[in-house]
């Protein structure tokens, strides 16, 4: 069954420390996106990668960094530069060519100890 | 002013109504419209993808889009208990892969 994990469910993080989210896809695409979710703002793009050992910058990549060795994870670490980093984190992928629609894991609630 | 506005609810109905959820946005270059679904401490899931204007429908659901108003809608029919969610509409410019996404509507449908 195809599909984008995203682990841990929940999250919490101590001052001062780096914290890295899982995301995982087995629906083959090349591109992947991070996104931060907090009430009342929609969903923002932190980062994201079109291919494997490439990756951009989103609205809002500060204090946030990635990675892209396979093609099929793409995980995000919240530095302790990321002073406010309670929020639900969304991974999502989609297949090529640009403007198909991106499909969304189930999240990871990250918060502050 | 935010790229696509989107009412934020909760609109609340009783079980058989119809629902319309909209959005408005001010990028004409827009030209790729999605609705997607998301339960609470989920993850979106797509429910309706179109591209330019006109309209599509999908089981209970039609999406429409109106560029010259720069409004797109989603119309629920014979609403279900099941469709209590937040609703998020997204949209996208020809050959890129951002996606802008609205602030999502809550909606509400009981028994």
């Amino acid at each position: 069954d195809g599909g984008i994990t995203q682990s841990p469910k929940y999250l919490f993080r101590k001052e001062g420390q780096n914290v890295t989210l899982s995301c995982e896809q087995n629906l083959n695409h090349d591109a992947m996106y991070w996104y931060r979710q907090d009430p009342g703002q929609g969903l923002r793009l932190i980062y994201y990668s079109q291919i494997v050992n490439d990756f951009q910058k989103g609205d809002i990549a500060e204090g946030y960094s990635v990675s892209r060795e396979k093609k099929e994870s793409f995980p995000l670490t919240v530095t302790s530069a990321q002073k406010n980093p309670t929020a639900f984190y969304l991974c999502a992928s989609s297949d090529p060519p640009s403007n198909q629609p991106q499909h969304f894991g189930d999240g990871t609630r990250l918060s502050i100890l | 002013q935010k790229e696509v506005e989107q009412d934020p609810g909760p609109l609340s109905v009783p079980e058989g109504a119809i629902v319309s959820l909209n959005c408005t946005y001010s990028n004409s270059a827009f030209q790729y419209f999605m609705w997607y679904r998301q339960y609470s401490r989920k993850g979106p899931e797509l429910l309706m993808y179109t591209y330019s204007s006109g309209n599509k429908e999908d089981g209970r659901f039609t999406a429409q889009v109106d560029k010259s108003s720069k409004y797109i809608s989603l119309f629920i029919r014979d609403s279900q208990p099941s469709d209590s969610a937040t609703y998020l509409c997204a949209m996208s410019v020809y050959n890129t892969d951002k996606l802008i996404f609205g602030t999502g509507t809550r909606l509400q449908v009981f028994p």
